[in-house]
């Protein structure tokens, strides 16, 4: 029972190059979040998904994009990476929120992400 | 979101309780959250509870909500070494967890 998989585990870009983390998780969930820890900030929520086909901005969305590519994957690409993006990036997911009932998030192990 | 606040240092020895606290901010959250996070790992979810509870006792964890002060408190009974990690309490603001900056707990034999 795997639950949330990012990929890669472990990524050194240079400034100015592209990338795309992965996250895929096999709970049915509908919804899917994408987080940044850094040290002494907590977690802070970059984009999510409420479900299939939707996508909203989070806290700190900017330099960052994601895709919905259906309902087990959701993917985060850096356009073009700097340094202030280094960071341990998290993948979430849960059930629909219902009738303003919040769900329990699921955490993937995490993309570390160093950029030089 | 707003912050949500909590302590950032605990230290206990092995075999006494600990009480970690946290003061949050979204009022209309319907289940408050601890998250553990050990060294180099993801985010584990703990234990939860719901808003309209004042206590939940899950082994050796005991979570207690005061709704009129927004103070959530977890208790780690017969701490163990263990036990060490992040501890991260959080409330939910729109559709995200809202998190605060966790508590780091070491637990010294």
């Amino acid at each position: 029972n795997a639950g949330v998989t990012q990929t890669p585990k472990f990524q050194v870009l240079k400034t100015g190059q592209s990338m795309t983390l992965q996250c895929a998780q096999d709970m049915n969930h509908n919804s899917m979040y994408w987080y940044r820890q850094d040290p002494g900030m907590g977690l802070r929520l970059i984009y999510y998904s409420a479900s299939e086909g939707t996508t909203d901005k989070g806290e700190v969305p900017n330099g960052y994009n994601v895709s919905r590519l259906n309902k087990r994957e959701f993917s985060l690409r850096l356009e073009s990476a700097a340094p202030s993006q280094t960071s341990v990036y998290f993948c979430a997911s849960s059930e629909a929120q219902v009738n303003g009932g919040n769900q329990p998030q699921h955490f993937g192990d995490g993309t570390r992400l160093s950029i030089l | 979101g707003e912050d949500v606040e909590q302590s950032l240092f605990l230290s206990v020895r092995e075999g006494d309780s600990s009480v970690i606290n946290c003061t949050y901010t979204d009022s209309s959250s319907t289940y408050l959250y601890w998250y553990k996070q050990e060294p180099g790992a993801g985010l584990q979810l703990l234990t939860y509870i719901f808003s309209n509870m004042d206590m939940k006792q899950d082994q050796r964890l005991t979570v207690l909500l005061n709704k009129k002060d927004k103070h959530l408190s977890l208790r780690i009974a017969d701490t163990q070494t263990g036990d060490s990690a992040i501890y991260f309490c959080a409330d939910y603001s729109g559709y995200a967890l809202n998190f605060g900056k966790g508590t780091s707990l070491l637990v010294t034999p």
